[in-house]
């Protein structure tokens, strides 16, 4: 069975520009999870997607956001892009439930110049 | 808010040791418990998946615990090779959602 993938494994930007990353699921899941890392603050949640619908939101401000399209797939839009954004940006999916295990792509690395 | 430790944030060890990693979190309402494997650069692996309900799990040479009320858990590798060399994260999941806190890492290098 395919694992997560995302796309594009690398994208340079310029400040005040936007970037949509993508996200497809394993097979079958329902639930699909985006988180930031950076050295400094580690990886952070940023939102959560099960059935087309937000489930839960981290502390992020509102220039981030994402959506979930009907056969899992997800994608995650930030706008007005700051150095800060300069990050590798995972996704993470799983069956459904709060039990189940969090399966990662290997995320998109994004450069803010 | 839940915060999660991971200490020591580095360690070497020579190859053929057994390695020890421990997480410790602050609240004790979590559905699960996970240890991840993260190479530089890469996404991250699922090693273990403890249960609230389990005490420990294992997997080949990893071997994990969890001691729900004292918020500590630990990650066992035995008999350590080069190719384990690799940060390891651990993230508790909360009751009511599916948001992962993690720690910041293990920095594990094992020497030849």
């Amino acid at each position: 069975k395919a694992g997560v993938t995302q796309t594009p494994r690398y994208l340079i930007k310029t400040r005040g520009q936007q970037v949509t990353l993508s996200c497809s699921p394993i097979s079958g899941h329902r639930s699909v999870s985006w988180y930031q890392q950076t050295p400094g603050q580690g990886l952070q949640f940023l939102f959560e997607y099960f059935s087309e619908t937000q489930r839960n939101k981290g502390n992020f401000p509102g220039r981030f956001s994402g959506r979930q399209f009907s056969n899992s797939r997800s994608e995650m839009n930030v706008s007005t892009l700051e150095l800060g954004d300069s990050a590798l940006y995972l996704c993470a999916s799983s069956l459904q439930g709060h039990t189940d295990t969090q399966y990662f792509g290997p995320g998109t690395r994004l450069t803010v110049l | 808010k839940q915060e999660v430790t991971q200490i020591p944030a580095a360690l070497s060890v020579p190859e053929g040791e057994n390695l020890v990693l421990n997480c410790s979190f602050t609240d004790s309402a979590i559905y699960n418990l996970q240890w991840f494997r993260q190479d530089p650069g890469k996404g991250l692996t699922s090693l273990l998946l403890i249960q609230s309900s389990q005490r420990e799990q294992t997997s080949g040479r990893l071997n994990a615990s969890l001691d729900k009320s004292s918020g500590r858990s630990t990650l066992y590798i035995a008999a350590s090779q080069p190719g384990d060399s690799a940060t390891y994260l651990c993230a508790v999941r909360p009751y009511g959602n599916n948001r992962l806190a993690f720690g910041k890492g293990n920095q594990v290098v094992v020497i030849p």
